[in-house]
């Protein structure tokens, strides 16, 4: 099946600097990819829809300055926290969309700001 | 609206025995539907999918769901649940609008299920 990488895996970083996850979709190309946000034993929260070669579409609420994303090509998205606080603290997961309607996942980025 | 809900937040069964993880959905439109399972500190890994067709769909790990239109029902059901299926499940919806392969999801709550020996 596709697979959907996401780099790093595990970040800590201090408050006030930018964390940069990468998404890629390793098999196949992606013209669209999500960006998502999880509490711990919560449900994901969409954060945005990554587009190739235009702007990110951010859902209600999502400040679009705080989290810059990037489609520079049809495999990858990254997704840029700036000035992080503890409060950004959190699992974000990646995924692009398969041919039948399903999504693929990455494995998740587990950002701690200390 | 589109939603769904997952009325149960955890989900006790004995290991060999059937298990369900409820799901209902609100949507405009033709349905959707997805099943996503979650371990700890992993991504989502995608289960079955309910497009049009057969009501009863047959996916990974011997999962299958149930599609019920008058019910606006997609249960999640395994005939002998084993203590691997531990894990925090995920009903969704496809937003409708969109192709059918860019279209975003909504998730339920998330349903943590809890196989024991």
């Amino acid at each position: 099946g596709a697979v959907v990488s996401q780099h790093p895996s595990r970040v800590i970083c201090k408050s006030g600097t930018s964390v940069k996850i990468e998404c890629r979709s390793l098999d196949f190309q992606a013209t669209t990819m999500f960006w998502y946000r999880q509490f711990p034993k919560k449900s994901l929260m969409l954060m945005a829809t990554s587009n190739e070669g235009s702007k990110a579409t951010y859902e209600q609420g999502v400040e679009k300055d705080k989290f810059l994303i990037n489609h520079a090509s049809l495999t990858l998205s990254t997704l840029t926290v700036t000035s992080a606080h503890p409060e950004d603290s959190s699992f974000y997961i990646c995924s692009a969309p398969g041919l039948a309607g399903e999504q693929y996942f990455g494995p998740g980025t587990r950002l701690t700001v200390t | 609206a589109q939603s769904v809900a997952q009325p149960e937040d955890q989900v006790n069964v004995a290991e060999g025995n059937p298990l369900t993880v409820k799901c209902t959905y609100s949507v405009s439109g033709n349905p959707y539907l997805f099943w996503y399972v979650q371990y700890p500190n992993r991504g989502l890994q995608f289960l079955l999918k309910y497009i049009t067709g057969d009501n009863l769909v047959k996916g990974s790990y011997g999962f299958e769901a149930e599609f019920n239109k008058s019910q606006t029902s997609f249960h999640l059901k395994k005939p002998s649940a084993l203590v691997s299926d531990s894990a925090l499940y995920f009903c969704a919806v496809r937003v409708a609008g969109g192709s059918s392969n860019t279209g975003k999801l909504i998730f339920g709550q998330g349903t943590t299920l809890q196989v024991k020996p």
